[in-house]
């Protein structure tokens, strides 16, 4: 299987501030990845799909880039409602595997 | 809108089975792939496997292999998913997650979860 390791576990920022998270995957995915945001009790939420193309209604605040096994997620502008727990998921292979997450929280 | 309905939580002893629906709405059911997801408390989720609606394939995570089974209703639109062999880790949020229909496979839309909880 391939494991997808992302960083930091969590952190802490502001709102206004740029946040970075990234995610490696074990062996080449090419741009197979996507991320995903969750707030407590909810189900993940499609941000971002194929590494960099923006899911329908999510703001272009989110930006991704990457490829191969490296790959970054992108808050330009944190606001209040972005604070949550990201996850990132590679389909280049099943099975489909997701990270451990980043949990995103306020300073 | 888009909307996938979920049954409600479960409480199974361990050795039991257990049955998730999933029922779709706002689009063409037989349009797009179910998946499954699962998420243990405080874990990053895990991917079951998927059903085509269509024509009722389906493909398991190996590690899901000889416990899953998933299935379909066309007439009411609705995906079930059933494990067996129930073990207290497989205590979790199970979630159905519909298949965007895209080069890159990713879930565009999910149920609310159904909590099962194995205990004895």
């Amino acid at each position: 299987d391939i494991q997808m390791t992302q960083s930091p576990s969590s952190l802490s920022a502001s709102v206004g501030d740029r946040v970075t998270i990234t995610c490696r995957a074990s062996q080449s995915i090419s741009t197979y990845l996507n991320w995903y945001q969750q707030k407590p009790g909810k189900a993940p939420k499609l941000l971002i799909y194929g590494t960099s193309s923006l899911q329908s209604g999510v703001p272009s605040r989110f930006s991704g880039s990457g490829s191969g096994t490296d790959f970054t997620l992108t808050i330009s502008s944190l606001q209040a409602e972005d604070f949550a727990t990201y996850y990132c998921q590679q389909s280049y292979r099943n099975p489909r595997t997701f990270g451990q997450g980043t949990n995103l929280a306020i300073k | 809108q888009v909307q996938l309905v979920q049954s409600g939580a479960e409480v199974k002893n361990p050795g039991a089975s257990v049955k998730v629906s999933c029922t779709a709405s706002g689009y063409t059911f037989t349009d797009h792939y179910i998946h499954w997801v699962r998420q243990a408390p405080g874990q990053g989720p895990e991917w079951l496997g998927w059903i085509s609606p269509n024509s009722g394939a389906t493909y398991f995570a190996q590690k899901f292999q000889d416990r899953v089974t998933m299935t379909r209703d066309t007439s009411i639109a609705s995906a079930y998913m059933e494990l067996s062999r129930l073990r207290t880790d497989d205590t979790a949020m199970y979630y159905c997650a519909r298949d965007a229909d895209r080069v890159v496979v990713s879930f565009d839309y999910w149920g609310q979860g159904t909590l099962v909880t194995v205990s004895s």
